[in-house]
């Protein structure tokens, strides 16, 4: 059990600019996560995967986010045309199963200048 | 709606006991979970309630009344590196909904 890995650590992008993360769960979890958060908050959902399938998505998602799991291993969340409002910390999360708890990855710091 | 409440911040004395409480209202519930999150570092499991009860794991107890839409977080023997935010979630209709976490400062 390696734990959740993210990639990068870090980033920063200028206003307007396209930014990919990847996260790579715990090999034999089948739930993935993506949560965002922000100083004194609490994670905030954003989507999550069972296996390859994205079951639900975030309403309060707009469409410059998207994310893929395509085959049902590592993960990418692409954010286009980034602005100021999505500078946040970019958490993946994966689990066993339904009710299983949340292993989370260190995270990606994202800066939108 | 659905909403969870915790206190946003609290301050012990190495070597006490602490408790956080949460508050819930939620749809549905399917367990609660309580994570500690250090600063800058990702949230970690904690513990895990389903049912009414005291759960209890080393110096960390967890609490759980369904009735009451409530939980509490029991940290004893407190050490400085207990310093943290610890967030309550509430599985509800297999989604989790998180509080904004409460941070836990310990003074010497």
């Amino acid at each position: 059990d390696t734990g959740v890995s993210q990639d990068p650590r870090h980033k920063i992008t200028k206003r307007g600019q396209n930014v990919t993360f990847r996260c790579d769960p715990i090999s034999e979890h089948n739930r993935l996560y993506w949560y965002r958060q922000t100083l004194g908050q609490g994670p905030e959902f954003l989507t999550y995967f069972q296996n390859e399938a994205q079951l639900e998505k975030s309403r309060l998602l707009s469409d410059r986010f998207s994310a893929e799991r395509p085959k049902g291993s590592f993960s990418t969340l692409e954010i286009q045309r980034t602005e100021q409002g999505d500078s946040a910390m970019y958490l993946c999360a994966s689990s066993l199963q339904n009710n299983s708890p949340l292993h989370f990855g260190n995270g990606t710091r994202l800066t939108v200048t | 709606g659905q909403n969870i409440d915790q206190p946003t911040e609290m301050t012990a004395t190495e070597g006490a006991i602490v408790q956080i409480n949460c508050t819930y209202q939620t749809s549905g519930f399917n367990g609660l979970f309580w994570y500690q999150q250090h600063a800058g570092e990702a949230p970690t499991f904690l513990s895990y309630n389903v049912l009414d009860g005291l759960e209890e794991k080393g110096r960390f107890s967890s609490f759980l009344s369904r009735s009451k839409g409530y939980s509490y977080l029991l940290l004893k023997e407190l050490q400085m590196k207990d310093s943290a935010s610890y967030l309550c979630a509430v599985n509800s209709n297999y989604q989790l909904i998180w509080g904004a976490g409460t941070k836990l400062i310990i003074k010497p």
